[in-house]
C-alpha cells in the first residue's frame, strides 16, 4: 500500500511570504490531520478532517493558516503571511476513521525554514 | 502546559540488552495512549498502543505497561537492536476526543552494537 505523500520536501521562504503544502493521504484513509512539529517538541495537531468536514482546527491560527480538503482526498495546508515561528516540520497523517483503533500513518514531512 | 511528558531526552543502550522509555502525563482523562517510532527525515510511524482497561500489552519485542493510578506508561524493547534507534514518542488521547492525540516531546533511542 503507497503511504501518506507530502510535497515539498523543503521550503525556505523569508517572513511575510505565503506558502502551502500539499498531501494526498493513503487511498480509502477518510480521516486527515495536519501536525506540527517545532525541533525538540513533540507533533503537534493542527487541524482534523473527516472525509472533506473539519472535525478539530482548535490549535490553528486560523488568522494566518488556511487548510482544505475539498474532494475529501488530498488536501493543502497553507500560511499567509509566514512567520518566524512558523519554522518546524509539518506532518499530514491519515487513518482509516477516526476511532481510537486506527493509527495513525504518517507521511515524512514538510521542513519549513522561515528567514 | 506539557500534559504528555517524556522526561529523558535522549537515552543509549548496549545492544541485546532491555529498553526501558517512560512517559508521564497530566490529564486523568486520556484513556488511549501510543508509542510512535521516528527515523531522520520520515514520519513517525506507529508502533503500539493500550487502552486504559489493560495494564500491559505485548507485540513481539514490544512491551508497553500502564500504570494509571501514578499516570505513567513505559515501553520496553528486549532485546534492543541497532535498527531500534530512532526518536520514540508518546501520545495520549481522551475517548471523547477521538483521535486527538497530544503527543510527548521524544525520547532519542541509540542502540550500541
Amino acid at each position: 500500500e503507497a503511504g501518506v505523500a507530502q510535497s515539498p520536501r523543503y521550503k525556505i521562504i523569508e517572513k511575510r511570504q505565503s506558502v502551502a503544502f500539499w498531501c494526498n493521504p493513503i487511498s480509502g484513509h477518510a480521516t486527515l490531520y495536519w501536525y506540527q512539529q517545532i525541533l525538540g517538541q513533540g507533533p503537534k495537531l493542527l487541524i482534523q478532517f473527516q472525509n472533506n468536514g473539519v472535525v478539530d482546527d482548535s490549535q490553528l491560527p486560523k488568522d494566518r493558516f488556511s487548510a482544505e480538503r475539498l474532494k475529501g482526498v488530498d488536501s493543502t495546508l497553507k500560511i499567509q503571511p509566514a512567520k518566524l515561528e512558523d519554522s518546524a516540520v509539518y506532518l499530514c497523517a491519515s487513518s482509516l476513521d477516526s476511532g481510537l483503533n486506527s493509527p495513525l500513518h504518517f507521511g515524512n514531512g514538510t521542513r519549513l525554514t522561515v528567514t | 502546559d506539557q500534559q504528555v511528558k517524556q522526561n529523558s531526552p535522549s537515552l543509549s543502550v548496549q545492544e541485546g540488552r532491555i529498553s526501558i522509555l517512560n512517559c508521564d502525563y497530566t490529564n486523568s482523562m486520556f484513556d488511549y495512549f501510543l508509542w510512535y517510532k521516528k527515523y531522520p527525515a520520515e514520519g513517525p510511524t506507529f508502533l503500539i498502543s493500550i487502552s486504559s482497561i489493560k495494564d500491559k500489552n505485548e507485540d513481539g519485542r514490544f512491551t508497553v505497561f500502564l500504570n494509571k493510578s501514578a499516570k505513567h506508561l513505559s515501553l520496553h524493547i528486549v532485546p534492543s537492536q541497532p535498527g531500534d534507534s530512532a526518536v520514540y514518542f508518546c501520545a495520549a488521547s481522551a475517548g471523547n476526543y477521538g483521535q486527538n492525540f497530544v503527543f510527548g516531546p521524544g525520547t532519542r533511542l541509540s542502540v550500541l552494537p
